[in-house]
């Protein structure tokens, strides 16, 4: 059974601190990696993609990727409370066959004004 | 607008009833999915399509059913065979096939929460 662990959390920082949102994954195989970010009764919506090791910046948000280790970060800096939400953490397994995106459960992440 | 409209956003369902939740896309898109969100869970794919006519199932098909006669359009039937249906409902779609890096990157509608009295 291939998956996804995240820490459901609650993650709790201070407003303009580094939130760090982890994942690992059990398919070695994997290929593609994304995290969504979900607020309370909304769907989610992709935030970042990653495909190979080291790190992907897009503004505050910065993925980082570990194949040997099977872990995939994502950094939030200078986080706001409009950061407050769920963090999903998507994993695609090798060859891209049908229907293999995996979702972890959620990372929580509370940033506190 | 692009995007993709789910309907009805809320919906309450008698034991023993079928229903059906509509999603519809006008971004041209390929693929199309649905998932179930349970409080606390990841999401769980039901089905997927990628061309009109043709549809998968997904890790949790049982108790649903799922037709795709146009490109836009992808209805979820809910039947009275699944235990459990109680739950939130994402319609997804992206532009591609899933046999490339990027087929992980949805787009996904508002959501359904579907009730059972």
């Amino acid at each position: 059974q291939k998956e996804v662990e995240q820490n459901s959390g609650p993650l709790s920082v201070p407003e303009g601190a580094i939130a760090s949102l982890n994942c690992t994954y059990s398919d070695r195989g994997s290929q593609s990696f994304f995290w969504y970010r979900q607020y309370s009764g909304k769907s989610p919506e992709l935030i970042m993609s990653i495909y190979s090791n080291g790190d992907k910046e897009d503004g505050r948000f910065t993925a980082q990727l570990n194949k040997a280790s099977q872990y995939v970060s994502l950094l939030i800096r200078d986080s706001q409370p409009s950061d407050s939400a769920t963090y999903l953490c998507a994993v695609t397994g090798y060859g891209g066959s049908q229907g293999n995106l995996i979702f972890g459960k959620g990372t929580k992440l509370s940033v506190k004004p | 607008d692009g995007g993709i409209t789910q309907s009805p956003k809320y919906l309450f369902r008698k034991e023993g009833q079928n229903v059906t939740l509509s999603c519809e896309q006008n971004l041209n898109h390929d693929a199309m999915y649905w998932y179930r969100q349970d409080p606390g869970q990841g999401l769980r794919l039901i089905y997927y399509s990628q061309i009109v006519n043709d549809f998968q199932k997904g890790d949790i098909a049982e108790g649903y059913s799922v037709s795709r006669e146009k490109k836009e359009s992808f209805p979820l039937t809910v039947t009275s065979a699944q235990k459990n249906p109680t739950a939130f409902y994402l319609c997804a779609s992206s532009p591609r096939p899933r046999d490339t890096l990027n087929t992980g990157e949805l787009f996904f509608g508002e959501g359904s929460r579907l009730t059972v009295l």
